[in-house]
């Protein structure tokens, strides 16, 4: 497609569920990477793939939140038993390098998460 | 830990007036700075990247300073019109990131009425 699309677009979730959030990068576009935003907020670092590698998942706030990416495409970021501090936006971006040149992220328009 | 603060939260100014956002941020080790729109319920869209060895970019009535040693950058909007009326961010990438990771302060929700 023309840019990153996230899916679904909003979920509500009670709380104690699992829910599953997708990003599909742009195509060819090695890294990979999930921020969330809370409501008034900046977007915050979640984790980052390179390709199938997940390189970086320090921003995972709790062992209840786990991405894959398992063919170097779609990414998966999903959160077990989610509680009502896990409401927020979760943005996608894809780069099509890898490494600390230049390398502009494209936003996906992000999956608006509310837990009741 | 590097830290970025947007300074104001939240502006609203008249159509037609020139308005300056600010951010600032602990770490000057950056490789380089952004500022982002981002409007409600969609995504990011770049307006500007200022690389470290840069002090300013501009892009049609949008420019943005970098001074890295006092760790502050500012986004000039000239003219405002009720179109820009958006939340902006600004973001940097740390130089000991290898990967591009961002880090973002909270925004401007800024608002421009007719």
């Amino acid at each position: 497609g023309a840019g990153v699309s996230q899916s679904p677009r909003y979920k509500v979730a009670k709380r104690g569920q699992d829910v599953a959030l997708r990003c599909d990068p742009i195509s060819g576009h090695v890294s990979l990477f999930w921020y969330q935003q809370a409501l008034g907020q900046g977007p915050e670092f979640l984790t980052y793939f390179q390709n199938e590698a997940q390189l970086d998942k320090s921003g995972l706030p709790s062992d209840r939140f786990f991405a894959e990416r398992p063919e170097g495409s779609v990414s998966t970021l999903k959160i077990q038993r989610t509680q009502q501090e896990d409401s927020a936006v979760y943005l996608c971006a894809s780069s099509s390098l890898a490494g600390i040149a230049y390398n502009e992220q494209f936003f996906g328009p992000g999956t608006r998460l509310t837990v009741l | 830990k590097q830290e970025v603060t947007q300074i104001p939260a939240a502006l609203s100014v008249p159509e037609g007036e020139n308005l300056v956002l600010n951010c600032s941020f602990t770490d000057s080790a950056i490789y380089n700075l952004q500022w982002f729109r981002q409007d409600p319920g969609k995504g990011l869209t770049s307006l500007l990247l200022i690389q470290s060895s840069q002090r300013e970019q501009t892009s049609g009535r949008l420019n943005a300073s970098l001074d890295k040693s006092s760790g502050r950058s500012t986004l000039y909007i000239a003219a405002s019109q009720p179109g820009d009326s958006a939340t902006y961010l600004c973001a940097v990438r740390l130089v000991r990131t290898s990967y591009g990771k961002l880090t973002f302060g909270q925004g401007t929700i800024l608002t421009v009425h007719p």
